[in-house]
């Protein structure tokens, strides 16, 4: 069963506006949750991660994730997106008692002038 | 910090040859973790060492594949022999503190079996 879900294989914006990247789990307990973003021909980088306390999370290059325990959910947030947002974005799990780093399917990221 | 490094960062080989792939973690990282990126099946964890013994290697698709971490600061994937399946970027990364919670990728290594 794929524990961690990003049900938008692409999604295309236009710079300055809003991005929300969906990400679901499909475990009981709260796992760890990440974000990593992968620009063409590099590897990945962590944007941001959750453990636990405050559910909005602040990560770098002005991205934020909010975890909502009701929705099984950690969405990926920027109020304002950039060209150089363009990329491959990554929701990843570690479920607690298991400690090994899973990976979404990823979501493509296409900013338009 | 030089980061990860990986090479070669473009390998082309026939079917059947031997395929080696490098990484140097970065210094002071005490996890070392080997990925492959395909397609069809996304990232997956192939290997991962702390404290350069291997810790799980469940996915390792077969005995054609093979890791070694010989010292902190050296790992090795080989695939022998090689088959077009192979096909696909191999990202190593590291970590400090022996886990899972903040990876570390090199740019990758692009393998093409003809």
């Amino acid at each position: 069963a794929q524990s961690v879900t990003q049900p938008d294989i692409h999604i295309t914006v236009s710079e300055g506006a809003s991005l929300e990247l969906r990400c679901n789990y499909s475990y009981g307990a709260t796992p760890y949750l990440f974000w990593y973003v992968q620009s063409p021909g590099q590897g990945l980088q962590l944007l941001l991660k959750y453990f636990s306390g405050d559910t909005l999370v602040q990560g770098i290059k002005g991205f934020e994730a909010e975890f909502k325990r009701s929705q099984s959910s950690f969405n990926l947030r920027k109020p304002s997106v950039h060209w150089s947002d363009a990329a491959e974005y990554f929701c990843a799990v570690i479920k607690v008692g298991n400690e090994k780093l899973t990976f979404g399917t990823g979501t493509r990221l296409t900013i338009i002038p | 910090d030089a980061g990860v490094i990986q090479s070669p960062r473009h390998e082309v080989t026939e079917m059947g040859q031997e395929v080696t792939l490098r990484c140097k973690p970065i210094s002071g990282h005490n996890s070392l973790f080997w990925y492959r990126q395909t397609m069809m099946r996304g990232l997956e964890l192939l290997i991962y060492f702390n404290n350069n013994v291997p810790i799980d290697d469940s996915g390792m698709p077969e005995d054609r594949f093979s890791a070694k971490m010989p010292n902190a600061s050296f790992s090795t994937l080989k695939i022998q022999p090689s088959e077009p399946r192979d096909s696909a970027v191999y990202f190593c990364a590291s970590s400090p503190g022996g886990s899972f919670e903040k990876l570390f990728f090199g740019s990758g290594t692009q393998l093409s079996v003809l």
